[in-house]
Protein backbone atom coordinates (compact mmCIF):
# COMPACT_ATOMS: atom_id res chain seq x y z
CA UNK A 1 0.00 0.00 0.00
CA UNK A 2 1.34 3.68 -0.74
CA UNK A 3 1.72 5.64 2.47
CA UNK A 4 2.18 9.32 2.22
CA UNK A 5 2.99 11.04 5.35
CA UNK A 6 2.69 14.38 6.85
CA UNK A 7 5.21 15.80 9.50
CA UNK A 8 2.39 17.38 11.95
CA UNK A 9 -1.45 17.08 11.90
CA UNK A 10 -2.13 20.14 14.09
CA UNK A 11 0.54 22.76 13.97
CA UNK A 12 -0.09 26.40 15.48
CA UNK A 13 2.14 29.27 14.55
CA UNK A 14 2.48 33.02 14.82
CA UNK A 15 2.54 35.78 12.32
CA UNK A 16 5.61 35.79 10.77
CA UNK A 17 7.15 32.89 11.61
CA UNK A 18 8.81 30.56 8.82
CA UNK A 19 6.96 27.18 8.99
CA UNK A 20 8.16 24.30 7.27
CA UNK A 21 5.62 21.32 6.39
CA UNK A 22 7.12 18.21 4.94
CA UNK A 23 5.41 15.16 3.42
CA UNK A 24 7.16 11.55 2.87
CA UNK A 25 6.08 8.82 0.79
CA UNK A 26 7.40 5.34 0.56
CA UNK A 27 6.48 4.32 -3.43
CA UNK A 28 9.14 5.99 -5.10
CA UNK A 29 6.37 8.22 -7.32
CA UNK A 30 7.74 10.85 -9.22
CA UNK A 31 4.91 13.38 -8.77
CA UNK A 32 4.27 15.08 -5.38
CA UNK A 33 2.20 17.79 -4.76
CA UNK A 34 0.76 20.74 -2.30
CA UNK A 35 -2.79 21.58 -1.54
CA UNK A 36 -4.90 23.59 0.52
CA UNK A 37 -8.08 23.05 1.58
CA UNK A 38 -10.51 26.05 3.07
CA UNK A 39 -14.28 25.76 3.35
CA UNK A 40 -16.43 26.36 0.70
CA UNK A 41 -13.41 26.83 -1.41
CA UNK A 42 -12.34 23.20 -2.28
CA UNK A 43 -8.84 21.97 -3.01
CA UNK A 44 -6.38 24.11 -4.42
CA UNK A 45 -3.03 23.30 -5.82
CA UNK A 46 0.02 25.21 -4.11
CA UNK A 47 3.03 23.67 -5.88
CA UNK A 48 3.71 20.54 -7.35
CA UNK A 49 6.94 18.23 -8.52
CA UNK A 50 7.36 16.04 -11.12
CA UNK A 51 11.13 14.94 -9.99
CA UNK A 52 14.01 15.90 -8.27
CA UNK A 53 14.57 19.60 -7.85
CA UNK A 54 12.03 20.03 -10.46
CA UNK A 55 8.75 21.84 -9.13
CA UNK A 56 5.73 24.21 -11.18
CA UNK A 57 3.67 26.52 -9.26
CA UNK A 58 0.28 25.46 -9.06
CA UNK A 59 -3.17 27.70 -9.27
CA UNK A 60 -2.11 29.61 -5.34
CA UNK A 61 1.84 29.75 -5.24
CA UNK A 62 2.10 33.40 -3.67
CA UNK A 63 3.35 33.02 -0.06
CA UNK A 64 4.68 29.32 -0.82
CA UNK A 65 7.95 28.14 -1.65
CA UNK A 66 9.00 23.98 -2.44
CA UNK A 67 12.11 21.59 -2.07
CA UNK A 68 12.13 18.49 -2.83
CA UNK A 69 16.20 17.35 -2.07
CA UNK A 70 15.17 13.57 -2.13
CA UNK A 71 12.56 12.02 -4.26
CA UNK A 72 10.51 10.73 -0.99
CA UNK A 73 10.40 13.90 0.31
CA UNK A 74 8.40 17.05 -0.50
CA UNK A 75 8.40 20.40 2.03
CA UNK A 76 6.37 23.45 1.64
CA UNK A 77 7.50 26.42 3.70
CA UNK A 78 5.61 30.11 4.54
CA UNK A 79 8.74 32.04 4.43
CA UNK A 80 6.31 34.49 6.56
CA UNK A 81 3.46 32.90 7.86
CA UNK A 82 0.15 35.38 7.78
CA UNK A 83 -3.82 34.94 8.66
CA UNK A 84 -4.65 34.30 5.57
CA UNK A 85 -2.38 31.03 5.40
CA UNK A 86 -4.63 29.35 8.19
CA UNK A 87 -5.86 26.39 6.29
CA UNK A 88 -5.95 22.50 5.98
CA UNK A 89 -3.09 21.47 3.85
CA UNK A 90 -2.99 18.38 2.02
CA UNK A 91 0.46 16.53 0.13
CA UNK A 92 -0.25 13.80 -2.31
CA UNK A 93 1.63 12.06 -4.77
CA UNK A 94 1.37 9.66 -7.77
CA UNK A 95 3.21 7.52 -10.16
CA UNK A 96 2.50 9.52 -13.14
CA UNK A 97 1.52 13.16 -13.04
CA UNK A 98 -2.17 11.82 -14.47
CA UNK A 99 -2.08 8.73 -12.60
CA UNK A 100 -4.78 8.30 -9.16
CA UNK A 101 -3.24 10.75 -6.28
CA UNK A 102 -2.34 9.34 -3.03
CA UNK A 103 -3.14 11.79 0.27
CA UNK A 104 -1.36 12.61 3.56
CA UNK A 105 -3.69 12.87 6.50
CA UNK A 106 -3.35 16.59 6.13
CA UNK A 107 -1.83 19.10 8.42
CA UNK A 108 -4.12 21.52 10.01
CA UNK A 109 -2.30 25.09 11.05
CA UNK A 110 -3.56 27.77 12.35
CA UNK A 111 -1.62 31.09 12.26
CA UNK A 112 -2.27 33.57 14.84
CA UNK B 1 -11.77 28.75 -17.31
CA UNK B 2 -12.75 25.02 -16.34
CA UNK B 3 -15.54 24.61 -13.22
CA UNK B 4 -16.20 22.02 -11.91
CA UNK B 5 -20.07 21.98 -10.18
CA UNK B 6 -21.10 19.62 -7.74
CA UNK B 7 -24.55 18.95 -6.16
CA UNK B 8 -25.94 18.68 -3.90
CA UNK B 9 -23.96 20.39 -1.30
CA UNK B 10 -24.93 18.79 1.27
CA UNK B 11 -27.76 15.13 1.51
CA UNK B 12 -28.68 13.36 4.46
CA UNK B 13 -30.04 10.02 3.79
CA UNK B 14 -31.90 6.96 6.16
CA UNK B 15 -29.45 3.51 5.77
CA UNK B 16 -30.84 1.52 3.07
CA UNK B 17 -31.41 4.64 0.62
CA UNK B 18 -29.87 4.82 -2.77
CA UNK B 19 -27.74 7.83 -3.23
CA UNK B 20 -26.65 10.19 -5.99
CA UNK B 21 -24.34 12.91 -5.95
CA UNK B 22 -23.87 14.74 -9.60
CA UNK B 23 -21.10 16.41 -10.70
CA UNK B 24 -20.48 19.10 -14.34
CA UNK B 25 -17.64 20.46 -15.73
CA UNK B 26 -17.48 23.39 -18.32
CA UNK B 27 -14.53 21.91 -20.39
CA UNK B 28 -12.71 19.28 -22.03
CA UNK B 29 -11.22 16.74 -19.53
CA UNK B 30 -9.19 13.90 -20.51
CA UNK B 31 -10.52 11.95 -16.86
CA UNK B 32 -12.63 12.90 -13.90
CA UNK B 33 -11.90 11.24 -10.43
CA UNK B 34 -13.96 10.94 -7.23
CA UNK B 35 -12.60 10.94 -3.82
CA UNK B 36 -13.98 10.22 -0.40
CA UNK B 37 -13.08 12.44 2.20
CA UNK B 38 -13.39 11.22 6.03
CA UNK B 39 -13.83 13.44 9.11
CA UNK B 40 -10.62 14.18 10.00
CA UNK B 41 -9.18 14.83 6.47
CA UNK B 42 -7.77 12.06 5.32
CA UNK B 43 -8.89 12.00 0.99
CA UNK B 44 -9.06 8.17 -0.52
CA UNK B 45 -9.43 8.25 -4.55
CA UNK B 46 -12.32 6.12 -4.77
CA UNK B 47 -11.93 6.34 -9.27
CA UNK B 48 -10.94 7.74 -12.31
CA UNK B 49 -12.76 7.19 -15.53
CA UNK B 50 -12.80 8.64 -19.06
CA UNK B 51 -15.87 7.27 -20.05
CA UNK B 52 -18.85 5.04 -19.20
CA UNK B 53 -19.25 3.27 -16.11
CA UNK B 54 -17.15 1.91 -13.23
CA UNK B 55 -17.99 -0.34 -10.15
CA UNK B 56 -16.40 -0.72 -6.76
CA UNK B 57 -18.48 -3.07 -4.18
CA UNK B 58 -21.60 -0.92 -3.63
CA UNK B 59 -20.02 2.57 -5.41
CA UNK B 60 -20.95 3.05 -9.22
CA UNK B 61 -19.48 5.70 -11.36
CA UNK B 62 -20.93 7.02 -14.05
CA UNK B 63 -19.99 10.02 -16.80
CA UNK B 64 -21.29 11.67 -20.02
CA UNK B 65 -18.46 13.12 -22.12
CA UNK B 66 -21.31 14.18 -24.13
CA UNK B 67 -22.93 16.33 -21.66
CA UNK B 68 -20.09 17.31 -19.37
CA UNK B 69 -21.88 14.94 -16.38
CA UNK B 70 -20.52 12.55 -13.92
CA UNK B 71 -22.49 10.51 -11.36
CA UNK B 72 -21.34 9.22 -8.21
CA UNK B 73 -24.03 6.59 -7.02
CA UNK B 74 -24.04 4.61 -4.04
CA UNK B 75 -26.03 1.42 -3.26
CA UNK B 76 -27.35 0.23 -0.20
CA UNK B 77 -26.27 3.66 1.81
CA UNK B 78 -24.62 2.64 5.36
CA UNK B 79 -23.41 4.99 8.24
CA UNK B 80 -19.99 4.24 7.29
CA UNK B 81 -20.70 5.69 3.79
CA UNK B 82 -20.77 9.42 6.00
CA UNK B 83 -18.24 11.35 4.29
CA UNK B 84 -17.45 14.31 2.01
CA UNK B 85 -17.76 13.41 -1.50
CA UNK B 86 -15.13 15.17 -3.98
CA UNK B 87 -15.16 15.08 -7.71
CA UNK B 88 -12.38 16.41 -10.08
CA UNK B 89 -11.31 16.80 -13.76
CA UNK B 90 -8.62 16.74 -15.08
CA UNK B 91 -8.45 19.03 -18.34
CA UNK B 92 -6.77 17.96 -21.71
CA UNK B 93 -4.34 19.91 -22.12
CA UNK B 94 -2.93 20.18 -18.44
CA UNK B 95 -2.02 17.84 -16.31
CA UNK B 96 -3.49 19.37 -12.84
CA UNK B 97 -6.92 18.75 -11.01
CA UNK B 98 -9.41 21.12 -10.98
CA UNK B 99 -11.85 20.12 -7.50
CA UNK B 100 -15.40 20.83 -6.74
CA UNK B 101 -16.19 21.56 -3.92
CA UNK B 102 -17.49 18.44 -2.33
CA UNK B 103 -20.88 17.06 -1.06
CA UNK B 104 -21.58 16.28 2.39
CA UNK B 105 -22.93 12.90 2.74
CA UNK B 106 -24.64 12.20 6.24
CA UNK B 107 -25.98 8.19 6.63
CA UNK B 108 -28.53 7.59 9.57
CA UNK B 109 -28.87 4.68 10.78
Amino acid sequence: DVKVTQSSRYLVKRTGEKVFLECVQDMDHENMFWYRQDPGLGLRLIYFSYDVKMKEKGDIPEGYSVSREKKERFSLILESASTNQTSMYLCASSLDRTDTQYFGPGTRLTVL
Amino acid sequence: KNEVEQSPQNLTAQEGEFITINCSYSVGISALHWLQQHPGGGIVSLFMLSSGKKKHGRLIATINIQEKHSSLHITASHPRDSAVYICASRQIWRGNLIFGKGTKLSVKP
